[in-house]
């Protein structure tokens, strides 16, 4: 059963503090993306990676960056977070194999930043 | 920018009823998917459609797509309630593996 796991389901962090969101596939997948979504505004592409050690900016990169050390994880990193940041985080990944780009997401990770 | 705008934003039916959501978008593409999420939780593909295929069928699920007017409906066919959920299409981006999202159809079916 194909599996993309977050490293935790809901967060509490402070304004300032440097948050780190671990998202592993065990898919073999060559593509990983971040995601946050917020009500009104659907998903939005924070990064993606379509490698190891390779990174592109999505739709909203700012206040974000990312790691890709190893396939099967991608990490997303808040610097110096802030209340603006509070939102659901949503990890993906898909195969570079052939024409279908299907998703499989993670279960999420809910961010409140106080 | 948001690439695919579903239609609805929310639908309210009775267990039985078919529920029908529409999704347009607005540049060219080489498959239009469609999601679905339970409340608070992940994303699940439900079926992906090809530029080239007008329609296609999965269990309860029927999507058309119409290119040349840039929209695809989903259609939920004897709906249950365990098919509330909130429902996406997804477009990618010519030549990148990246998708885009709409915001979404809420749809609830009570018992």
């Amino acid at each position: 059963d194909v599996k993309v796991t977050q490293s935790s389901r809901y967060l509490v962090k402070r304004t300032g503090e440097k948050v780190f969101l671990e998202c592993v596939q065990d898919m073999d997948h060559e593509n990983m993306f971040w995601y946050r979504q917020d009500p009104g505004l659907g998903l939005r592409l924070i990064y993606f990676s379509y490698d190891v050690k390779m990174k592109e900016k999505g739709d909203i990169p700012e206040g974000y960056s990312v790691s890709r050390e190893k396939k099967e994880r991608f990490s997303l990193i808040l610097e110096s977070a802030s209340t603006n940041q509070t939102s659901m985080y949503l990890c993906a990944s898909s195969s570079r194999q052939g024409w279908n780009n299907e998703q499989f997401f993670g279960p999420g990770t809910r961010l409140t930043v106080l | 920018s948001q690439q695919g705008e579903e239609d609805p934003q929310a639908l309210s039916i009775q267990e039985g009823e078919n529920a029908t959501m529409n999704c347009s978008y607005k540049t060219s593409i080489n498959n239009l998917q469609w999601y679905r999420q339970n409340s608070g939780r992940g994303l699940v593909h439900l079926i992906l459609i090809r530029s080239n295929e007008r329609e296609k069928h999965s269990g309860r699920l029927r999507v058309t797509l119409d290119t040349s007017k840039k929209s695809s409906s989903l259609l939920i066919t004897a709906s249950r309630a365990a098919d509330t959920a909130s429902y996406f299409c997804a477009t990618d981006r010519s030549g990148y593996s990246t998708l885009t999202f709409g915001k979404g159809t809420m749809l609830l079916v009570s018992p």
